[in-house]
């Protein structure tokens, strides 16, 4: 079974454009996350969204911005690029908003350099 | 909110060796302590994890123990291997948050030389 996949793997964007990163959850899972690893730091939680509905919200600007569709598949939308927001993008699925035995399994990441 | 710090940030073992890797966290709340391995260039990868109701738990050479009362938690790699080179990280959820919202630590970068 393939686990959660992201496209893209890598993206060069400029400041002020804008930018769109997708995933997809292990097959069955119904909540997506998204987390934020800055170069040697651990990962920062973004957003979680479970049955299409926002569950979760990180300490990020509104520039950032997702949403969850019926096959469970999501999209990591960021505005305004700063040059701070240079990093690695990963998605994590898990099989429920909630509940025990609810691992969260990580995607490789889309990294993003904004120049 | 939920703190997690991490020691040490590297660490040298020779192979054979145990590692082994240190967390705090500052929210008494907290109830479930994921590890995590990231190989370069990919995702992290779960490990090992355990829950408030457990004091230890292991998988072969992986062990975790948690105290509670100290509010630490730490991880145990006993007859380390090449492959067990890789970058790890803590992290702590409250009860209360959605089920997305780990607290991550700064992470170990953990080399194994034969």
């Amino acid at each position: 079974d393939a686990g959660v996949t992201q496209s893209p793997t890598h993206l060069i964007k400029t400041r002020g454009q804008h930018v769109t990163l997708r995933c997809s959850p292990i097959s069955g899972h119904k909540s997506v996350s998204w987390y934020q690893q800055v170069l040697g730091q651990g990962p920062q939680f973004i957003f979680q969204y479970y049955e299409k509905e926002e569950r979760g919200r990180g300490n990020f600007p509104d520039r950032f911005s997702a949403r969850q569709f019926p096959n469970y598949s999501s999209e990591l939308n960021v505005n305004a690029l700063l040059l701070g927001d240079s990093a690695l993008y990963l998605c994590a699925s898990t099989l429920r908003g909630q509940g025990v035995n609810n691992e969260q399994f990580f995607g490789p990441g889309t990294r993003l350099t904004v120049l | 909110g939920e703190n997690v710090e991490q020691h040490p940030s590297t660490l040298s073992v020779q192979e054979g060796d145990s590692a082994v890797i240190k967390c705090t966290y500052s929210d008494s709340a907290s109830n479930y302590f994921p590890w995590y391995k990231q190989e370069l260039g990919k995702g992290p990868q779960l490990i090992i994890d355990i829950r408030s109701n457990v004091g230890e738990k292991k998988d072969q050479r992986i062990a975790v123990t948690l105290n509670k009362t100290a509010k630490h938690f730490s991880l145990h790699i006993t007859e380390t291997q090449p492959e067990d080179s890789a970058v790890y990280f803590c992290a702590a959820k409250k009860a209360t948050d959605s089920w997305g919202k780990l607290q991550f630590g700064a992470g170990t970068q953990v080399v194994v030389t034969p």
